[in-house]
């Protein structure tokens, strides 16, 4: 059985404070991950695509690594600000078309 | 440019009746993907497609769920006959990949949630 771990499950952040969080996967057969931010009352908007170990993408305030031998994802969020409030999903696909969801870790930044 | 299109918004219907949910993909792309989405299991992947072909439907729960893309530009979702259980929030997203699959980000559409009572 295939399984996707983010954690935490939930996180409250001072507006400022930096964070990060983490997507556990399988190490083997490892193919993409993907990261989406999903705000409440809307739909996932995608954030990083990550192919290759060692890989890390900027955009903004917000990296993200990745360690495909491990089988794990940090997100990174530099400064929080108010708008940074959602739920960051990873997506891990293998060489065998699967994709499968984490339950994604719901960000609050307080002011 | 408009993003993925789903219909209905909204869709409340009795149990044992059929359910067709409906999606428009962002013109050009080329892989279609059904999830549905739960509080207790999170986002769920039903169905995905390729150039109109399904490629994974493992995650299609039962033979109450099919699903067609007749062409490039609509796909659809049908529950027959649809359970208390089904609802949920049903999320159709859509990207462009060239050979190798996925490794473009997925657009979403605003979803479908249903209710059957």
């Amino acid at each position: 059985i295939l399984n996707v771990e983010q954690s935490p499950q939930s996180l409250h952040v001072q507006e400022g404070d930096s964070t990060n969080f983490t997507c556990s996967f399988p190490s083997s057969n490892f193919y993409a991950l993907h990261w989406y931010r999903w705000e409440t009352a809307k739909s996932p908007e995608a954030l990083f695509v990550m192919t290759l170990n060692g890989d890390e993408k900027k955009k903004g305030r917000i990296s993200a690594t990745l360690n495909t031998k491990e089988g794990y994802s940090y997100l990174y969020i530099k400064g929080s600000q108010p708008e940074d409030s959602a739920t960051y999903l990873c997506a891990f696909m293998n060489r065998d078309d699967k994709i499968i969801f984490g339950k994604g870790t719901r960000l609050h930044i307080l002011p | 440019d408009a993003g993925v299109i789903q219909s209905p918004r909204h869709e409340v219907t009795e149990m044992g009746q059929e359910v067709t949910l409906r999606c428009k993909p962002i013109s050009g792309h080329n892989s279609l993907f059904w999830y549905r989405q739960t509080m207790m299991r999170g986002l769920e992947l039903l169905i995905y497609f390729n150039n109109n072909v399904p490629i994974d439907d493992s995650g299609m729960p039962e033979d109450r769920f099919s699903a067609k893309m007749p062409n490039a530009s609509f796909s659809t979702l049908k529950i027959q006959p649809s359970e208390p259980r089904d609802s949920a929030v049903y999320f159709c997203a859509s990207s462009f990949d060239r050979s190798p699959y996925l490794y473009q980000p997925q657009h979403f559409g605003d979803g479908t949630r249903l209710s059957i009572l």
